[in-house]
């Protein structure tokens, strides 16, 4: 088993681009979240996933969209990057949407907006 | 909504020497889990806590939540160069803490 994939691992984009950040489990696990990690302030939740075809803001949604494509797949959206989205982006995923359940996180995308 | 305080910022430790980590909540909480990322990897699971006062071990690490579950403590015994890397609480609400960054030298 792969865990939990995220690509790309690294991405540099210019004020105003777009992208997509893709992240897929294989562990059959009903919920996926994403966080963005800056120095010194922890793991922040973006959006998260709780079963396929729902989704949620989380503590910062600001400037993001998300998709569940299926019970695999879930991707992060930047429409117009700015500089200060630059971060690193953490996929994660669990059994079930309660933080009473381990996550498993993906190895990151580092992102740099200039 | 929920605050969450995590301390210290940063330790840097003898190899041997002990290291705690203190993470407070604002609120009661239902459950705190612990995670730990190593420099350049990403955030792995360490345990969970649900009852109040509990106190569980895995090895060298002391894991506590207080009796009013507001604040939980990693404790760990004779600090290894493997245990370098940074230390996460994570409330119910999967806010996180800062985290508690340990560097080790041997």
């Amino acid at each position: 088993n792969a865990g939990v994939t995220q690509t790309p691992k690294f991405q540099v984009l210019k004020t105003g681009q777009s992208m997509t950040l893709q992240c897929a489990q294989d562990m059959n696990h009903n919920s996926m979240y994403w966080y963005r990690q800056d120095p010194g302030m922890g793991l922040r939740l973006i959006y998260y996933s709780a079963s396929e075809g729902t989704t949620d803001k989380g503590e910062v949604p600001n400037g993001y969209n998300v998709s569940r494509l299926n019970k695999r797949e879930f991707s992060l959206r930047l429409e117009s990057a700015a500089p200060s989205q630059t971060s690193v982006y953490f996929c994660a995923s669990s059994e079930e949407p309660h933080a009473t359940y381990e996550q498993y996180f993906g190895p990151g995308t580092r992102l740099t907006v200039t | 909504g929920q605050q969450v305080m995590q301390i210290p910022q940063y330790q840097h430790v003898q190899e041997g020497e002990d290291f705690t980590t203190y993470c407070n909540s604002s609120t009661t909480l239902s459950n705190i889990q612990w995670y730990k990322q190593r420099p350049g990897g990403h955030p792995v699971f360490l345990i969970q806590l649900v009852k109040s006062g509990e106190v569980k071990k895995q090895k060298r690490l002391t894991f506590q939540f207080g009796e009013a579950k507001k604040n939980s403590s990693l404790h760990i015994t004779a600090t290894q160069t493997t245990d370098v890397g940074t230390y996460f609480c994570a409330l119910n609400d999967m806010r996180f803490g800062a985290g508690t960054r340990l560097t080790v030298k041997p």
